[in-house]
């Protein structure tokens, strides 16, 4: 089993560029949730899908941020217009959810994407 | 609104020896659920424990306990036998609902690390 998996492990780019992640999910799970984590916080929630759907997006998600997920599988992130106060880790989890009398949907995290906003 | 509160900025330990990661939250939902996860720095958070609201028994997992103390909102991690590979960041996280679907909740952080 396969866990998940981010694409690119690091990016660095200029102020103003376009950047896009990839976040591939545990295949078997429905639920896929995007979190900024910048240097000394824990992660913050940004965003998550329901198979493709979308049901939530934190208020730190700006215009300039959008994800997609759009055949329920892998989902993508895309930055517009990079600003320096970008720059953190991307971290992308999944989790199944929707088992009656299951315990726990735990999320489990992938080594995310370092965003260096130069 | 929730909050996970983790005082401890840094602890040091010997090899061997058991540790306790502090950690308190707060929340007026009646169903929540509680997770512990590692952060090596290699960046991955690696999950170790959970503990739901209602679970009446303080759950184990291997070397991970977490002694939840529901009056006093706390679920605080022990781990016994600390190893070298134990050195990381450990994260206390909440979710709103028993099962953790939704969105977690995190504190911000402790640094353990582990001395031979």
């Amino acid at each position: 089993d396969t866990g998940v998996s981010q694409d690119p492990r690091h990016k660095i780019t200029k102020r103003g560029q376009n950047v896009t992640f990839r976040c591939d999910p545990i295949s078997e799970h429905n639920r896929l949730y995007w979190y900024r984590q910048t240097l000394g916080q824990g992660p913050e929630f940004l965003t998550y899908f329901q198979n493709e759907a979308q049901l939530e997006k934190s208020r730190l998600l700006s215009d300039r941020f959008s994800a997609e997920r759009p055949k329920g599988s892998f989902s993508t992130l895309e930055i517009q217009r990079t600003e320096q106060g970008d720059s953190a880790m991307y971290l992308c989890a999944s989790s199944f959810s929707g088992t009656s009398g299951s315990r726990t949907d735990t999320q489990y995290f992938g080594p995310g994407t370092r965003l260096t906003v130069l | 609104a929730q909050k996970i509160t983790q005082t401890q900025p840094g602890m040091f330990v010997q090899e061997k020896e058991a540790v306790t990661l502090d950690c308190t939250y707060d929340t007026s939902d009646p169903s929540y659920g509680l997770f512990w996860y590692k952060q090596p720095s290699s960046g991955e958070m690696i999950f170790l424990i959970y503990q739901g609201s209602y679970d009446q028994q303080n759950a184990t997992e291997g070397r991970y306990s977490l002694n939840f103390q529901k009056a006093r909102k706390s679920a605080n991690l022990v781990i016994s036998a600390s190893q070298l590979g134990d050195s990381a960041m450990y994260f206390c996280a909440m979710s709103q609902t028993q099962g953790g679907s939704e969105k977690l909740v995190f504190g911000k952080g402790m640094k353990l690390t582990v001395n031979p």
